[in-house]
């Protein structure tokens, strides 16, 4: 079973310019997080999708990031403009439609803003 | 508010050893589920174990264990027999209906496996 897919690895970019981070979850499964991860710091949820509706984007900054989820399969995040705290591994997540079910993550995508 | 704590920032143990990482959490829900993830240096976050709210027995998977004190609020885990390629970070996390049942993580403790 293939796990889940993102792309890119990594990016660098300069800052107020604009990034995307695309997300393949494992298939059949109904929920898909992302999640930032500051260096030294453990994984915070940015937001989550059930199918293609959002359940919680209350930790999104909705002034310079945005989420979609096409189909309710693959999903990108979208950063504009980015800032430089904005430096930080992002991880995507999916899980199966039942509760409590443990989330597998994808790689990540590490983003360094200059 | 859910909260977990990991008190260790970072951790040795000799190879074959057995080592504990500690993990209290503070939540007011009744239904919650805990998780043990390791992070190697590659930054892939990899599913080691879980223990439900609910679960009398303590969970094992291979070589990790989960030490689950409900009444204490803590959920330890055990990593027997430890490896080389043990060496990572460990975050411990929980996740529960009040949350949506998104993850919440603690700090991470660093395990380093001497030789």
């Amino acid at each position: 079973e293939a796990g889940v897919a993102q792309s890119p690895r990594y990016k660098i970019i300069e800052k107020r310019q604009s990034v995307a981070f695309w997300c393949n979850p494992i298939s059949g499964h109904a929920t898909l997080y992302w999640y930032q991860q500051i260096l030294g710091q453990g994984p915070k949820l940015l937001i989550q999708f059930q199918n293609n509706g959002v359940v919680d984007d209350s930790q999104l900054p909705k002034d310079r990031f945005s989420a979609e989820r096409l189909k309710g399969v693959d999903s990108t995040l979208k950063i504009q403009p980015a800032k430089l705290e904005d430096s930080a591994v992002y991880l995507c997540a999916s899980s199966s439609l039942a509760l409590q079910e443990t989330q597998y993550f994808g790689p990540g995508t590490r983003l360094l803003v200059l | 508010a859910q909260k977990i704590t990991q008190t260790q920032p970072g951790m040795f143990v000799q190879e074959k050893e057995a080592v504990t990482l500690d993990c209290t959490y503070d939540t007011s829900d009744q239904s919650y589920g805990l998780f043990w993830y390791k992070q190697p240096s590659s930054g892939e976050m990899i599913f080691l174990i879980y223990q439900g709210s609910y679960d009398e027995q303590n969970a094992t998977e291979g070589r990790y264990s989960l030490n689950f004190q409900k009444a204490r609020k803590s959920a330890n885990l055990v990593i027997s027999a430890s490896q080389l390629g043990d060496s990572a970070m460990y975050f411990c996390a929980m996740s529960s209906r009040d949350s949506s049942y998104k993850l919440i993580f603690g700090s991470g403790t660093r395990l380093l496996v001497r030789p």
